[in-house]
């Protein structure tokens, strides 16, 4: 497997913009879950799903943000508008046994809102 | 989950043993220790877990003292790729409540 794809990786845009990252998880993984890193605050997780399902959301910053999983094998998370305090990497991550708390990371989105 | 201690930082010679110190002295009797990394611009990484006794893989060992209130992660022959910051997670496997909370780390350095 290629493992948890993101795209795409670096992402430049302009504040009030509107910005949509995906994610392609492991197939057969049946938790997806979106964190954000920063300097200041580190990893933080924003929104996880349990069979396409969002379970938590409580780590989503504010309505300007929102996440869906249409599929198991595609998720997007949207800004809009975007603001440059939005700034960060982006992470999805997916796992096959949410109990075992072993998640798999992609590479991450840098996203630079100017 | 149980609130977890780690030392900021650490240098350790190339080829030796890294030995990443962690406490968790309020572990509860079914969490999990966990430890992932996160090597620079990379997404963090899951290296391994274990309840009490100690764990070994292809890529590190984990001794948890008998009173599971610490544990150190061992990385036996430290590489300049083992470079990374190194987390210590502690969880219980609660279904429905899957958040895996990650502290600031250990910054580990392998010094040629």
């Amino acid at each position: 497997d290629a493992g948890v794809i993101q795209s795409p990786r670096h992402e430049v845009t302009e504040m009030g913009q509107e910005v949509t990252l995906r994610c392609k998880p492991i197939s057969g993984h049946d938790y997806l879950f979106w964190y954000r890193q920063t300097m200041m605050r580190g990893l933080e997780l924003l929104i996880y799903f349990n069979n396409n399902v969002p379970i938590d959301d409580s780590g989503m910053p504010e309505d300007r943000f929102s996440a869906k999983m249409p599929n198991a094998s595609f998720s997007t998370l949207k800004i809009q508008p975007s603001e440059p305090r939005d700034s960060a990497v982006y992470f999805c991550a997916s796992s096959a046994d949410g109990v075992k708390n072993i998640q798999y990371f992609g590479a991450g989105t840098r996203l630079s809102v100017l | 989950d149980a609130k977890t201690t780690q030392p900021p930082s650490m240098d350790c010679a190339e080829g030796r043993a890294a030995n990443l110190p962690c406490n968790h002295s309020t572990i509860s009797g079914n969490e999990y220790v966990y430890w992932y990394r996160q090597i620079h611009s990379q997404g963090p990484q899951y290296i391994i877990h274990g309840l009490k006794n100690n764990e070994t893989n292809e890529m590190a060992s984990l001794i948890i003292t008998e009173d599971r209130k610490s544990s150190t992660l061992i990385l036996p022959h430290a590489t300049l790729r083992d470079t990374a910051v190194y987390y210590c997670i502690v969880k219980a496997p609660n279904f429905g409540n899957e958040k895996l909370t990650f502290g600031t780390g250990t910054r580990l350095t392998i010094i040629p």
